[in-house]
């Protein structure tokens, strides 16, 4: 019961910025947006997360269309460590702290 | 600070054992969660706990899996029997309550049923 869509897979070349997409048209108003990324054997990782506000941390900047029905996670410039499946996710409202992940994007860094 | 701790990283077992999981997760996070993450597949949330109490456990298979945080803090999972289905990776993760709080995730416990 995902309530986001991302693409499967997509490549970005070493050096320069990953730009993901994620659509979640149904999102509600008290929902935050958060980005996770698993790198293969590992846990999934905390990127970032918005409410509506673009946001910037060390790793990455979140844009959040105005009518909130989408986001993009942007990698200003990527790396090979930076190849990984990134899930993005809508939590909060009447799920509360519910984390449910879906497909995610399988990204690869090429050199 | 100390991240969630998982234990065992690895375990085999043959179908129709039982096998149990254990995660300590950080401290002062009041919300747990446990995913179960089959190859090729995003985690799967199987139960969620705030403090020792049970927010959602409605994708758990109650008749062969159970689970409980005693005290609030540290975790069990437990599989009774194993079926070859059960093959996969156990994450725990943890977070402070909130929907505006970001969850930290274990290594997990990759389990193989033959």
């Amino acid at each position: 019961d995902a309530k986001t869509t991302q693409p499967p897979s997509m490549d970005c070349a070493e050096g320069r910025a990953a730009n993901l997409p994620c659509n979640h048209s149904t999102i509600s108003g008290n929902e935050y947006v958060y980005w996770y990324r698993q790198i293969h054997s590992q846990g999934p990782q905390y990127i970032i997360h918005g409410l509506k506000n673009n946001e910037t941390n060390e790793m990455a900047s979140l844009i959040i269309t105005e009518d909130r029905k989408s986001s993009t996670l942007i990698l200003p410039h990527a790396t090979l460590r930076d190849t990984a499946v990134y899930y993005c996710i809508v939590k909060g409202g009447a799920a509360g702290n519910k984390l449910t992940f879906g497909g995610g994007t399988r990204v690869l860094v090429k050199p | 600070e100390a991240g969630v701790a998982q234990s065992p990283r690895y375990k085999i077992i043959e179908k129709r054992q039982s096998v149990a999981f254990w995660c300590n997760p950080i401290s002062g996070h009041a919300t747990l969660y446990w995913y179960q993450q089959i190859l090729g597949q995003g985690p799967k949330l199987l139960i969620q706990f705030q403090n020792n109490g049970v927010v959602d456990d409605s994708q758990l298979p109650k008749d062969r899996f159970s689970a409980e945080r005693l005290k609030g803090v540290d975790s069990t999972l437990k599989i009774q029997p194993a079926k070859l289905e059960d093959s996969a990776v156990y994450l725990c993760a943890s977070s402070l309550f909130g929907t505006g709080t970001e969850a930290f995730f274990g290594q997990g416990t990759r389990l193989t049923v033959v």
